[in-house]
């Protein structure tokens, strides 16, 4: 498979905690996107780190890149119930044909 | 700005039946991108147009699935006939270019029985 993989698979936690979760990914990129989706609803944007970018910052979301390991983490701060949902890394391939998504994580925040 | 459309939201079909779904992009975004994403997997990319032509259609199963984006707006997305292994969510997204945010819209839960 040319997906790339989240990991934990399902992460819990209190509210209040912080939560990382991890993606690794196999092709060579320009950029690597982060989403979230609820329980059945569609997908949305969180954040977009280019290659050339180590480390990015969107509110209390922090998003780092490792292009020689290919490997990106997603950290949530003070974490809250709303922020349950699943949480996928996504890669589009160079040309921009190709555009995966990863296994996803399970984000539970308990109150 | 209106988000992304589609319809219908929820479908249930017996297999060999055909279904077709509908999606209307965010305007002005040259992009649009149709996914299947089975319960517990992440989004699988069936194909994705460049206005009104297919960039790449690899992962969409010919046999059965086809997609059209007529005059680089609207697009559909047809099954015939489904297969039970189709039961899936159809999510559809659109973007101003290629690799760039994507923009989802509810999707549709297709259940073939």
């Amino acid at each position: 498979s040319q997906q790339g993989e989240e990991d934990p698979q399902a992460l819990s936690i209190q509210e209040g905690e912080n939560a990382t979760m991890n993606c690794s990914y196999k092709t060579s990129i320009n950029n690597l996107q982060w989403y979230r989706q609820n329980s059945g609803r569609g997908l949305v944007h969180l954040i977009l780190i280019r290659s050339n970018e180590r480390e990015k910052h969107s509110g209390r979301l922090r998003v780092t890149l490792d292009t020689s390991k290919k490997s990106s983490s997603l950290l949530i701060t003070a974490s809250r119930a709303a922020d349950t949902a699943s949480y996928f890394c996504a890669t589009p391939t160079n040309t921009g044909n190709q555009f995966y998504f990863g296994t996803g994580t399970s984000l539970t925040v308990i109150p | 700005e209106a988000g992304v459309a589609q319809s219908p939201r929820y479908k249930i079909i017996e297999k060999r039946q055909s279904v077709a779904f509908w999606c209307n992009p965010i305007s002005g975004h040259a992009t649009l991108y149709w996914y299947q994403q089975i319960l517990g997997q992440g989004p699988k990319l069936l194909i994705q147009f460049q206005n009104n032509g297919v960039v790449d259609d690899s992962q969409l199963p010919k046999d059965r699935f086809s997609a059209e984006r007529l005059k680089g707006v609207d697009s559909t997305l047809k099954i015939q006939p489904a297969k039970l292994e189709d039961s899936a969510v159809y999510l559809c997204a659109s973007s101003p270019n290629r690799g760039n945010t994507q923009y989802f819209g509810p999707g549709t839960r297709l259940t073939v029985l």
